[in-house]
């Protein structure tokens, strides 16, 4: 069984761009949670999606970031006008039930490094 | 107060010896607790889960858990220079999000471990 899946391992943007990344979970599993890890620090929470909705975003900055996690296809987490301060490794899981009645561990994809030049 | 601290070490402990790492957390009603093992550049992968008070054993690894004190403590036995890395302590905590109440995955900023050979 495929694990959840994050595209792509690297990505390098130049200030002012938009980073892309996209999160494929588990096959069957409808929750997504997305997570961004600073160097040096923990894994911060950001997001948590159900298809076509977000639950909880309060993890997420207020500017420039976005998520979404359509009916069909990946989740994605879009950051706009990039800036170095948003270096960083994000990362995504998934889960077959919602959080707040799912107290099991969760498994991370690879993760995506964005490095901001 | 963070919700979930850690001493972020470095801890250096010889081959074979006890490893002992500690976690503190803030919220009152947490009842799940995992530790993730981290190497550097890697995503984070779990090692051991508890969800009552009292010790949990998986091979070298025992976790405690100590809710009256809000304390969860990992203790590596007969360690081993795999076992350096970084290990995150996480709690499954309440978060306020879009639609109210939520309870998230909180990470600490984890304890850098070296075992020396």
């Amino acid at each position: 069984n495929a694990g959840v899946m994050q595209n792509p391992r690297h990505l390098v943007r130049r200030r002012g761009q938009e980073a892309r990344l996209r999160c494929s979970p588990v096959k069957g599993h409808s929750h997504v949670y997305w997570y961004r890890q600073l160097p040096e620090e923990g894994l911060k929470f950001m997001v948590y999606l159900q298809k076509e909705n977000i639950i909880d975003e309060s993890g997420m900055p207020k500017e420039r970031f976005s998520a979404e996690f359509p009916k069909e296809g990946p989740s994605i987490l879009r950051i706009q006008q990039v800036v170095r301060g948003d270096s960083a490794a994000y990362f995504c899981a998934s889960s077959p039930l919602p959080r707040d009645t799912y107290n099991s561990p969760l498994h991370f994809g690879n993760g995506t490094r964005l490095t901001v030049t | 107060q963070k919700e979930v601290e850690q001493n972020s070490g470095p801890l250096s402990v010889p081959e074979g010896a006890i490893a002992s790492l500690n976690c503190t957390y803030s919220d009152r009603v947490s009842q799940s607790f995992f530790w993730y093992r981290q190497y550097s550049g890697k995503s984070p992968e779990l090692i051991m889960s508890i969800y009552s008070n009292g010790d949990k054993e998986d091979g070298r690894f025992t976790a405690q858990l100590n809710k009256a004190s809000q304390y969860v403590s990992l203790l590596i036995r007969d360690s081993q220079p795999s076992d350096s890395a970084t290990y995150l302590c996480a709690v499954n905590m309440a978060t306020v999000g879009a639609s109210g109440s939520a309870r998230q995955l909180t990470f600490g900023s984890g304890t850098q471990l070296t075992v020396l050979p």
